[in-house]
């Protein structure tokens, strides 16, 4: 169990640009999960994979977010024509598919929208 | 729809005194509920869960929580803190839904001070 890696650690960009985000999650687990975290508030659910279907997203998920996760394996989070609100701590989890698994949580991709 | 609410922003106490940290739930299904601690630049870290079985449910590092249908509460305790406890804690409950996805819900945390 080498644990849920999420690259970059930290990402600074201009207002406008699109940005991308990666998640490997644990190898067996098949469930994946992306939630935003802001400054003193509790992480905030985004979507959600089974395998590389994406089975729900959040009314928080605007358009200029997308998530795919194509082989089932890593996924990816990007976001277009960022805006400063979008500033947050991206957190990826993944779990196995079975009745309350827990939820393995990376160390998440702080963005900063200048 | 399942909520959780944690009634302490913030607690503060000494090395070696007990810890409470309140969890107040809403749910109307039978909940799983869990317990996160995120330590700083750290990823989020599973405390304990309830699915249940027993009510009271003991987790890592001394950590212990009751779950109390009749009060629909799910505080967090432990007997004596330590310098290292210091983090913010998250209560969590799980939305089953039609689906069971397993989605987590969290609450908006409690930052836990320790003082030497």
């Amino acid at each position: 169990d080498t644990g849920v890696s999420q690259n970059p650690r930290h990402k600074i960009t201009k207002r406008g640009q699109n940005v991308t985000f990666r998640c490997d999650p644990i190898s067996e687990h098949n469930r994946l999960y992306w939630y935003r975290q802001t400054l003193g508030q509790g992480p905030e659910f985004l979507t959600y994979f089974q395998n590389e279907a994406q089975l729900e997203k959040s009314r928080l998920l605007s358009d200029r977010f997308s998530a795919e996760r194509p082989k089932g394996s890593f996924s990816t989070l990007e976001i277009q024509r960022t805006e400063q609100g979008d500033s947050a701590m991206y957190l990826c989890a993944s779990s196995r598919d079975r009745v309350n698994s827990p939820l393995h949580f990376g160390n998440g991709t702080r963005l900063t929208v200048t | 729809a399942q909520s959780v609410t944690q009634l302490d922003s913030h607690v503060s106490v000494s090395e070696g005194t007990p810890v409470l940290l309140r969890c107040n739930y809403s749910s109307s299904y039978s909940p799983s509920l869990f317990w996160y601690v995120q330590h700083p630049n750290k990823g989020l870290q599973l405390l304990l869960k309830y699915t249940s079985a027993a009510t009271l449910v003991k987790g890592i590092n001394g950590f212990e929580a009751e779950f109390k249908k009749s009060e629909t509460s799910f505080h967090l305790t432990k007997p004596s803190a330590h310098m290292s406890d210091a983090a913010e804690y998250f209560c969590v409950v799980s939305d089953p839904g039609s689906s069971n996805t397993g989605k987590l819900i969290f609450g908006q945390g409690t930052t836990l001070q320790v003082k030497p």
